[in-house]
């Protein structure tokens, strides 16, 4: 199985600040036929399930306002949000569908306001 | 719009089987452009795969699940279920179901559409 690894943890930033979450994975998940990364980017708040922000690595989900954003290429990933809303406070998992069955998550990230 | 709504037993005892079946409202299961498969997390943990199924009855589980996971589909009632078996403290957890996204991935690739999720507790 791919391995996921966030860091940090957890972060706190400031309200209208940048916050940056990165995403490791084992081994790559760029397919080199399509040159794509097979790399998702989700969002959990308390008592809610998880809600998919971003995939392709870089594509936002329909909806998803355009501060966040997704970088990054095969093992190196990084979900970004520009100017951090309140709103904005949850958990972030990463997540690989290179290499099926299993997809795999990252441990989480959790987000808050300094 | 879509909507997915878990329901099962929200307490199951150690080493019987733990049972959940999805009902999936607003679209169609029987669509070759997605997956259907369970997702879970213990309480204050992360995310774990568990398994998913497709329209046509083709199964992908979680290796580290092993042989204790049986996903089935039923197009005719739009739903589909999951059976874990012999089951300990070990799985408690928030079980969700989920759309999953094709994109030409075994299992599927990325949940989409999740329902809210079922807290199933294992404790005699």
């Amino acid at each position: 199985d791919i391995v996921m690894t966030q860091s940090p943890d957890s972060l706190a930033v400031s309200l209208g600040e940048r916050a940056t979450i990165n995403c490791k994975s084992s081994q790559s998940v760029l397919y080199n036929s399509n040159n794509k990364n097979y790399l998702a980017w989700y969002q959990q708040k308390p008592g809610q399930p998880p809600k998919l922000l971003i995939y392709w690595a870089s594509t936002r989900e329909s909806g998803v306002p355009d501060r966040f954003s997704g970088s990054g290429s095969g093992t190196d990933f990084t979900l970004t949000i520009s100017s951090l809303q309140a709103e904005d406070v949850a958990v972030y998992y990463c997540q690989q569908y290179y290499s099926t069955p299993p997809i795999t998550f990252g441990q989480g990230t959790r987000l808050e306001i300094k | 719009q879509l909507q997915l709504q878990e329901s099962g037993p929200g307490l199951v005892k150690p080493s019987e089987t733990l049972s959940l079946t999805c009902n999936v409202s607003g679209g169609s299961i029987s669509s070759n452009s997605y997956y259907w498969g369970w997702i879970r997390q213990p309480p204050g943990k992360g995310l774990e795969w568990i398994g998913s199924i497709y329209y046509s009855g083709s199964t992908y589980h979680n290796p580290s699940l092993k042989s204790r996971v049986t996903t089935s589909v039923d197009t005719s009632k739009n739903q589909f279920s999951l059976k874990l078996t012999s089951v300990t403290a070990a799985d408690t957890a928030v079980y969700y179901c989920a759309r999953h996204s094709n994109y030409g991935r075994p299992g599927g690739a990325t949940p989409d559409y999740w329902g809210q999720g079922t807290l199933v507790t294992v404790s005699s």
